[in-house]
């Protein structure tokens, strides 16, 4: 079985662009939950969707926002960026939503802000 | 609510030498816990997790985590590390609410030397 999938593996983008990035999950998997990775923070919850809906949130501005399509792909968007945004964006896929389930994870989207 | 201590910011062992690294949890019930393991540039990969049942739990790549509820810990440990185990671990409590959420530890970095 395929792993997860994320694209662009990176991006550069300047302050006031917005970003989209995309999750592909592992196949039969309908939860996907998206994840925010710095130095200073950590990892750190962003949302969850599951079968399109968003289950989910973090404690993330409303810049950060995400979608799930019928075939479980899912896709995240940052408007107005800042330079804090810079990080590393990791989705996970889960086959089920609620626990106990493993979230695998996909390798990232590296996301520069300048 | 949950959270996760990782005491140690960073190790250095000497290849064949055991390793242990701490694992510190907070949460009301009994959690779910993960050991994920991440190398630069790269995703998370799932080392080893615990649900319930044997609190000895073996995981990929010769490791083994012990769940202690009295000492609310998840120790990971490896008997002889190789050099290909230096990377970043990060040791992961979810909820049992039906959220899929992880919260994360600030991660140990594993230094190797030959």
């Amino acid at each position: 079985k395929a792993g997860v999938t994320q694209t662009p593996r990176y991006l550069i983008k300047t302050r006031g662009q917005q970003v989209t990035l995309s999750c592909s999950p592992i196949s039969g998997h309908r939860s996907v939950s998206w994840y925010q990775q710095t130095p200073g923070q950590g990892l750190q919850f962003l949302f969850e969707y599951f079968s399109e809906t968003q289950r989910n949130k973090g404690n993330f501005p409303g810049r950060f926002s995400g979608r799930q399509f019928s075939n479980s792909r899912s896709e995240m968007n940052v408007s107005t960026l800042e330079l804090g945004d810079s990080a590393l964006y990791l989705c996970a896929s889960q086959s089920l939503a609620g626990a106990p389930d493993t979230q695998y994870f996909g390798p990232g989207t590296r996301l520069t802000v300048l | 609510a949950q959270s996760v201590t990782q005491p140690d910011i960073h190790i250095t062992v000497s290849e064949g030498a055991s390793l242990e690294l701490r694992c510190n949890y907070s949460y009301g019930a009994t959690p779910y816990l993960f050991w994920y393991v991440q190398s630069p540039g790269q995703g998370l990969q799932l080392l080893l997790k615990y649900f319930s049942g044997d609190t000895l739990v073996q995981g990929i790549k010769g490791f083994e985590a012990e769940f202690k509820r009295s000492q609310s810990s998840f120790n990971l440990r490896k008997p002889s590390v190789h050099w290909s185990d230096a990377a970043e671990y990060f040791c992961a409590v979810g909820a049992q609410t039906g959220a899929n959420n992880l919260f994360f530890g600030t991660g140990t970095r594993l230094t190797v030397i030959p």
